[in-house]
């Protein structure tokens, strides 16, 4: 089991252009939750989705941020038109329900740099 | 939504000592506790968690302890090593929604 695996691991993209951020999760996870990380803070959540639904995604921006994760394939976190302030990591985590307990497994991490 | 406070922010021990990082939820309805070591530019790496019907768990050194009717739960490092020096999160869920994560603590262990 290869684990959460992200890619790509470093993004680097002038204001004005789209990012795009993968998460594959682990194997027979079927939840996926992104993170963001600003330098020197904790991690704030963005969205929960399962295969094809987005169960919750109240801490995403509402403009120019989406997500999904689609039957097949990894989720996709997707950035419009990213501005500096958008220079961050972004984790995904995967889990295989939402139950009580259920441990949830970080990816390495995409570091977005907007320059 | 829940809100999760963690103190200290910055916590400095010498090695051999205790490392104890406290944490205070806000949503009664959270039953599950885990948490994290962040080591520097690497990915959240679970090291303990507790579920609501447990007051306390201990491996090796490392023990969490939970009070629910407070809405607190800490973090014991005993015999701190200099590889316990890390970012330390502490998060909260209620059953079947996200994790909500404490601000993190920064430990640093002196040789």
């Amino acid at each position: 089991n290869a684990g959460v695996m992200q890619n790509p691991r470093h993004l680097v993209r002038r204001r004005g252009q789209e990012a795009r951020l993968r998460c594959s999760p682990m194997k027979g996870h079927s939840h996926v939750y992104w993170y963001r990380q600003l330098p020197e803070e904790g991690l704030k959540f963005m969205v929960y989705l399962q295969k094809e639904n987005i169960i919750d995604e109240s801490g995403m921006p509402k403009e120019r941020f989406s997500a999904e994760f689609p039957k097949e394939g990894p989720s996709i976190l997707r950035i419009q038109q990213v501005v500096r302030g958008d220079s961050a990591a972004y984790f995904c985590a995967s889990s295989p329900t939402a139950a009580e307990g259920t441990e949830a497994f970080f990816g390495q991490g995409t570091r977005l740099t907007v320059v | 939504g829940e809100n999760v406070e963690q103190h200290p922010s910055t916590l400095s021990v010498q090695e051999g000592d205790s490392a104890v990082i406290k944490c205070t939820y806000s949503d009664s309805a959270s039953n599950y506790f885990p948490w994290y070591k962040q080591e520097l530019g690497k990915r959240p790496q679970l090291i303990i968690d507790i579920r609501s019907n447990v007051g306390e768990k201990k491996d090796q050194r490392i023990a969490v302890t939970l009070n629910k009717t407070a809405k607190h739960f800490s973090l014991h490092i005993t015999e701190t090593q200099p590889e316990d020096s890390a970012v330390y999160f502490c998060a909260a869920r209620e059953a079947g929604n996200m994790l909500t994560f404490g601000g993190g603590t920064r430990l640093m262990v002196k040789p």
